[in-house]
């Protein structure tokens, strides 16, 4: 079954730091491209970064760019997210996603999320 | 960045009613790269249609897309109860991956 599975969501102070990590099985990882979704308490989605197949293209919203770092392990078929700095308004659902190039590299496939609090 | 614009923000329907949602972007979108999606409380968003107007896997062929350059609509043909949900539009930029704000179908 082609799965993804997201873990490392808590609840951080603000300023603190945390990593999300994203398990990825039942298809071949390494050739899909990869993203991070977000979505606040009763609000829509937000793109939050992308990482290329290799790992050697990688996009950010403005809103995370400079305190956000993905990266991925193809060996490991698993996909991060480095999230630092953190701030209220970065309180969320945090969902991987694969982007599939057949499909216009929309987002087939999404994990159940994991939550993000950030509060004192 | 391109900003996609959803409306209605809410559509109020009965089941058997045909639901159009639009979806306009401030600049040209390739067709190629605009999809949908559907979202239920508490579940993750799922594909339901890409390059513009195709049916993902396992869709239902009373979800439709259609549209081009800046807009885009979203049919569903005949409402069935578990249709009820939030709905989006995104686009593939060069760069980015926008999504809309969303358009609630709701029972009516």
């Amino acid at each position: 079954e082609v799965q993804l599975v997201e873990s490392g969501g808590g609840l951080v102070q603000p300023g603190g730091s945390l990593r999300l990590s994203c398990a990825a099985s039942g298809f071949t990882f390494s050739s899909y491209e990869m993203n991070w979704v977000r979505q606040a308490p009763g609000k829509g989605l937000e793109w939050v970064s992308y990482i290329s197949s290799s790992g050697s293209t990688i996009y950010y919203a403005d809103s995370v760019k400079g305190r956000f770092t993905i990266s991925r392990d193809n060996a490991k078929n698993s996909l991060y997210l480095q999230m630092n700095s953190l701030r209220a308004e970065d309180t969320a659902v945090y969902y991987c996603a694969r982007g599939h190039g057949a499909y216009g590299f929309s987002f087939d496939i999404w994990g159940q999320g994991t939550m993000v609090t950030v509060s004192s | 960045e391109i900003v996609l614009t959803q409306s209605p923000g809410t559509l109020s329907l009965s089941p058997g009613e045909r639901a159009t949602l639009s979806c306009r972007a401030s600049q040209s979108v390739s067709s190629s790269y605009l999809a949908w999606y559907q979202q239920k409380p508490g579940q993750a968003p799922r594909l339901l249609i890409y390059g513009a107007s195709s049916r993902a896997t396992g869709i239902p062929d009373r979800f439709s897309g259609s549209g081009s350059g800046t807009d885009f609509t979203l049919t569903i043909s005949r409402l069935e109860p578990e249709d009820f949900a939030v709905y989006y539009c995104q686009q593939y930029g060069s760069s980015t991956r926008t999504f809309g704000q969303g358009t609630k179908v709701e029972i009516k």
